[in-house]
């Protein structure tokens, strides 16, 4: 059964700390996505990677950044937590037509 | 830039009655895919129905169906029978040809089944 996790449901974080939100998938998938998802907004890419160590800007990238050791694993990164990222985050990996998706981490920043 | 539209923000069905969600989007591509999934309060996001652009057919999977017309860009679905359990976020999203391309995601319907 195909599974993307995610470290954490939800978090709870103050502005200007260093955030890690971490997703693994355990398909051997070479390509994985970090989406940020808002109301009215649907889900916007945040970055992508097709292979580890590479990584590509999405359509929201500012602010966030990547990391890609690992097949894996692809962690999203927020240098400098700020309210206006409080979202949620999805993660999900790909294999031909369809993308699988973590459960999301509900992201609070105070 | 792909772009993809949903006009209904929320939807209301009757239980055992059917409901369509609409869907438009924008593309120069002539190869892409269509998708729509379903995001319940569990927030785990569910692929629901898959449509190929060069396909003239319109997907089917059991009581989900689309009606895909590609001239006009227009992508919805349809939920017959509603249950329960189809209460849910619907996003429709499109995607490129080319594997492993990123998906665009539309607003979001958020749909309530009354019993």
């Amino acid at each position: 059964d195909v599974k993307v996790t995610q470290s954490s449901r939800y978090l709870v974080k103050r502005t200007g700390e260093k955030v890690f939100l971490e997703c693994v998938q355990d398909m051997d998938h070479e390509n994985m996505f970090w989406y940020r998802q808002d109301p009215g907004l649907g889900l916007r890419l945040i970055y992508f990677s097709y292979d580890v160590k590479m990584k590509e800007k999405g359509d929201i990238p500012e602010g966030y950044s990547v990391s890609r050791e690992k097949k894996e694993r692809f962690s999203l990164i927020l240098e400098s937590a700020s309210t206006n990222q409080t979202s949620m985050y999805l993660c999900a990996s790909n294999w031909g037509y369809e993308q699988y998706f973590g459960p999301g981490t509900r992201l609070t920043v105070t | 830039a792909q772009t993809v539209t949903q006009s209904q923000p929320e939807m209301s069905v009757q239980e055992a009655e059917t409901v369509t969600l609409s869907c438009t989007y924008d593309t120069s591509e002539s190869d892409y895919y269509l998708f729509w999934y379903k995001q319940p309060p569990s927030r785990q996001m569910i692929l629901v129905i898959r449509q190929e652009a060069y396909k003239q057919q319109n997907a089917t999977e059991n009581r989900f169906s689309v009606n895909f017309q590609k001239a006009a860009k227009s992508f919805s679905l349809k939920i017959s029978d509603s249950q329960l359990g189809d209460a849910a976020m619907y996003f429709c999203a499109y995607r490129r040809g080319t594997s492993g391309s990123r998906l665009t995601f539309g607003e979001g319907t958020q749909l309530t089944v009354n019993p």
